[in-house]
């Protein structure tokens, strides 16, 4: 099992530009979630899944959308970004007790 | 609402004394609080969790339900143990909310 990969590692944009972040997760959890994580301010849950077809927003959604048809994918799309949205992102998917998290992307908007 | 609270930001200790990171949590319902460990440029992975009450690499943590926290503590600190430290509240519906992290720094 892969777990849970993330795509790309790094990027760099242009403000306003828009941008997909890929997740996908080989485990056939239900649940999977984005967050962003900024130095002082921890993990923020951005938008969450419970299941295929089915999302729901976060503490800071604005500015993202997401989908999810499938169990297996939950892009993160930034539609025009910001350099508010300079930060490290990170994908998860969940069953039960625990949460298993991707490497992360590292994103810069200037 | 719920909140995790993690007071210390930046947490320094010599090797080989002991170490305790706090998190405090307000929720309403039941509990179920974890401890995740972010290593330098490595992803965040679970450390332990209440329910299990179990010890790993030598860090424990006792829910404490009249105080609302959930410390982790470890009685002799390893350099390796250096690296950000997320308590976690776990809610219906698998969502989890993190708190601001602890950045531990374990001084030779």
């Amino acid at each position: 099992n892969a777990g849970v990969t993330q795509t790309p590692k790094f990027q760099v944009l242009k403000t306003g530009q828009s941008m997909t972040l890929q997740c996908a997760q080989d485990m056939n959890h239900e649940y999977m979630s984005w967050y962003r994580q900024d130095p002082g301010m921890g993990l923020r849950l951005i938008h969450y899944s419970v299941g295929a077809g089915i999302t729901d927003q976060g503490e800071v959604p604005n500015g993202y959308n997401v989908s999810r048809s499938t169990t297996e994918d939950f892009p993160l799309r930034l539609l025009s970004a910001a350099p508010s949205q300079t930060s490290v992102y990170f994908c998860a998917s969940s069953l039960g007790q625990t949460v298993t998290f991707g490497s992360g992307t590292r994103l810069t908007v200037v | 609402a719920q909140r995790v609270t993690q007071p210390e930001k930046l947490l320094s200790v010599f090797k080989g004394a002991p170490v305790e990171l706090k998190c405090n949590y307000s929720y309403s319902g039941s509990p179920e609080l974890f401890w995740y460990v972010q290593y330098s440029r490595q992803r965040l992975q679970l450390l332990l969790r209440h329910i299990s009450r179990e010890s790993i690499k030598g860090f424990t943590a006792d829910l404490n339900k009249g105080e609302t926290s959930f410390h982790l503590k470890k009685p002799f600190a390893q350099e390796e143990d250096s690296a950000m430290y997320y308590c976690a509240l776990k809610r219906p519906g698998n969502q989890f909310y993190f708190g601001t992290g602890t950045s531990l720094t374990v001084i030779p």
